[in-house]
């Protein structure tokens, strides 16, 4: 079956330091998705996107991130500088317009030092 | 605005006992409903979708959700624990298929030998 695949499964980066989060939804999928769980709470919805623009954003999606598709397969998230309070699990997830749910990948653990 | 409560952050269950994890969702639409499962160190598994077909909605690995509108409930069952089954589980809602998911706080779910 498809998965959707996250890359790195762990990334460490000093505060204040850009990170990339990179993900491989599924082929077929056009709606695409990047989640967070902070250590103990419950996961959050970051930002939506679809026809290569953003369809929705949180308030957690402040001007540090942005969400890039590249190419025809990888979908990035990006946090220009980041802090402490970055620190999380980023799901990014995919879905196709239609009958099927989103499909989460992994996840990527950040650790900011 | 749609929200999720789950109740028991931690629910203990003997194997071969009835599971039952509760869930309690608020939207002004006919919600979209999911329960989702993360196993330690894993990704976000789709459990179960409740998408306005039938109420009663079977998933993966012996689970099935009731849909109850009078109760704004989606409930979360298996008759019979097996150890494989401790992990988190998270219900969801979701205004439309391709929408943003709004989880609840999870509910870990411990597995008495």
């Amino acid at each position: 079956e498809p998965e959707v695949t996250q890359t790195p499964s762990h990334q460490v980066t000093q505060m204040g330091q850009e990170v990339i989060l990179r993900c491989v939804p599924i082929s077929n999928h056009l709606y695409f998705y990047w989640y967070r769980q902070i250590l103990g709470q419950k996961v959050e919805f970051l930002v939506s996107f679809y026809n290569n623009e953003i369809s929705e954003k949180s308030e957690i999606f402040d001007d540090q991130f942005s969400v890039e598709r590249p190419d025809g397969s990888n979908f990035t998230l990006k946090i220009r500088s980041t802090k402490l309070e970055d620190s999380a699990m980023y799901f990014c997830a995919s879905s196709v317009s239609g009958n099927q749910p989103q499909h989460f990948g992994d996840g990527t653990r950040l650790s900011i030092l | 605005a749609q929200s999720v409560t789950q109740l028991g952050s931690h629910v203990s269950v003997s194997e071969g006992a009835l599971v039952l994890l509760r869930c309690n969702y608020s939207s002004s639409v006919p919600p979209y409903l999911f329960w989702y499962v993360q196993y330690p160190n894993q990704g976000l598994q789709l459990l179960l979708k409740y998408t306005s077909a039938a109420t009663l909605v079977k998933g993966i690995n012996g689970f099935e959700a009731e849909f109850k509108k009078s109760e704004t409930s989606f409930h979360l069952t298996k008759p019979s624990a097996h150890m494989s089954d401790a992990a988190e589980y998270f219900c969801a809602v979701s205004e439309n298929r391709d929408d943003k998911i709004i989880f609840g706080k999870g509910t870990r779910l411990h597995i008495l030998p």
